[in-house]
């Protein structure tokens, strides 16, 4: 149990639709990193944040956006949802940066139909 | 050309082979990791180094920033080693991926 807990597990939603992921950090970490994981593109970097600002952008689409809340929480939201959209999510923490150990969550599966 | 490229893509060994795989990234970095993920999909962390080799048990990483290449050996394989092994690369505290390196390890 890496102390990343992600939820929902398995979301299938339409197109159009709009879904939010949910993460909560390991104990302690004040940086959270969402990722992207699908068979085409393998494992993406899409944002960071740090003790509730954002710190690194990666490859994330305009449709999608995140927040970090004072309880270092986080949510990542997608909306006008498309079939390609349809991924494995990781949320991941550390204590602070990209160089210390992370730590991954065990994913949110969203499919999109 | 990706940015960071592992080798060999898929490896099949039978138990108790000594195994290595390969990583080279052509950014600047400032650390490196290897991660394992496991056919359910969850990703653990192996290892984080900036320089030098770090050993954990069976398993031995080596990084040499000159040459911009890590290795990850693992001793006396065994078949709950099978996994994908996944090379990232901190880059401006950006995590860049390698495609990963499909183990299989029969007994």
């Amino acid at each position: 149990d890496s102390g990343v807990t992600q939820t929902p597990k398995h979301l299938i939603t339409a197109t159009g639709q709009r879904v939010t992921l949910r993460c909560s950090p390991r104990s302690g970490d004040l940086s959270v990193y969402w990722y992207q994981q699908s068979l085409d593109q393998g494992l993406q970097f899409l944002i960071q944040y740090y003790n509730g600002e954002e710190r690194a952008k990666g490859n994330i689409l305009e449709r999608f956006s995140a927040q970090q809340f004072p309880d270092l929480h986080s949510e990542l939201n997608l909306s006008s949802l498309e079939l390609g959209d349809s991924a494995l999510y990781f949320c991941a923490s550390s204590v602070m940066s990209s160089g210390n150990t992370i730590y991954f969550g065990e994913g949110s599966w969203l499919t999109v139909v | 050309k990706n940015e960071v490229e592992q080798s060999p893509q898929n490896l099949t060994a039978q138990e108790g082979e000594f195994i290595t795989i390969n990583c080279s990234y052509s950014v600047g970095i400032s650390a490196l990791h290897w991660l394992q993920q496991h056919p359910g999909g969850g990703i653990v962390s192996l290892f984080m180094l900036s320089s030098g080799k770090k050993k954990h048990g069976r398993l031995i990483a080596t990084i040499n920033i000159q040459e911009k290449h890590s290795s990850l050996h693992i001793t006396a394989s065994h078949p709950r080693d099978s996994a994908v092994y996944i090379c990232a690369v901190v880059n401006t505290d950006k995590l860049i991926f390698g495609t990963g390196t499909r183990l299989q390890v029969f007994p």
